[in-house]
């Protein structure tokens, strides 16, 4: 299995400053056949299920506000949100879906300072 | 508007088996894969299997000893079994539209195992 490793566990930001999520993979999940990186980002809040925000590492989701951008290639993947927001208060995934069985992140907790 | 109900026991002893259904309201069920995906109290998120109307069929490697996942095309419906279940299966089970990028997820349902 792929094993995804995200950094940090919690994150504490100020409302208005920029957040940063990393997610490293054990094995590569480029494809360079197509140049794609088979990585996407979910966001989860209390009691809902997650909600895709970005895949193919930095192609962002229809409806997801511009302040969410995604980068990265090969093993090392990072999330960004530009100016927190309150309503992004929430638990963030990374997941790959370049090999069975899909795998996630251990998630990530983002909350205000 | 695409819709995914489930439904279920959400308590089961030990050495039972679970059992959940998922039913799709309002959209294409031929047009996708399906997937079960489970999420332990205040953890992270595990890919369990995934289904398609033709009854094509992957498993988790971790978990395919005890689960069977099934489908009933006449009423736009999957089926999650998970077999001998331990305290360890205790989460939120999600059915979901997709494998490799899941927009649509159904509203879980917390299975506890608990003697």
């Amino acid at each position: 299995d792929i094993v995804m490793t995200q950094s940090p566990d919690s994150l504490a930001v100020s409302l208005g400053e920029r957040a940063t999520i990393n997610c490293k993979s054990s094995q590569s999940v480029l494809n360079s056949s197509n140049n794609k990186n088979y990585l996407a980002w979910y966001q989860q809040k209390p009691g809902q299920p997650p909600k895709l925000l970005i895949y193919w590492a930095s192609t962002r989701e229809s409806g997801v506000p511009d302040r969410f951008s995604g980068s990265g290639s090969g093993t090392d993947f990072t999330l960004t949100i530009s100016s927190l927001q309150a309503e992004d208060v929430a638990v963030y995934y990374c997941q790959q879906y370049y090999r069975i069985p899909i795998t996630f992140g251990q998630g990530t907790r983002l909350e205000i300072k | 508007q695409v819709q995914l109900q489930q439904w279920g026991a959400g308590l089961l002893k030990p050495s039972e088996t679970l059992s959940l259904t998922c039913a799709v309201y309002g959209g294409s069920f031929s047009s996708y894969y399906w997937s079960w995906i489970r999420q332990p109290p205040g953890k992270g998120l595990e890919w369990i299997g995934e289904i398609n109307h033709s009854g094509s069929i992957t498993y988790n490697p971790s978990l395919k000893s005890r689960v069977t996942i099934s489908v009933d095309t006449s009423k736009n419906q999957f089926s999650l079994k998970l077999s001998s279940v331990t305290a360890a299966d205790t989460a939120v089970y999600y059915c979901a539209r997709g494998t490799t990028l899941v927009r649509l997820w159904g509203q879980g349902t917390l299975v506890t195992v608990s003697s």
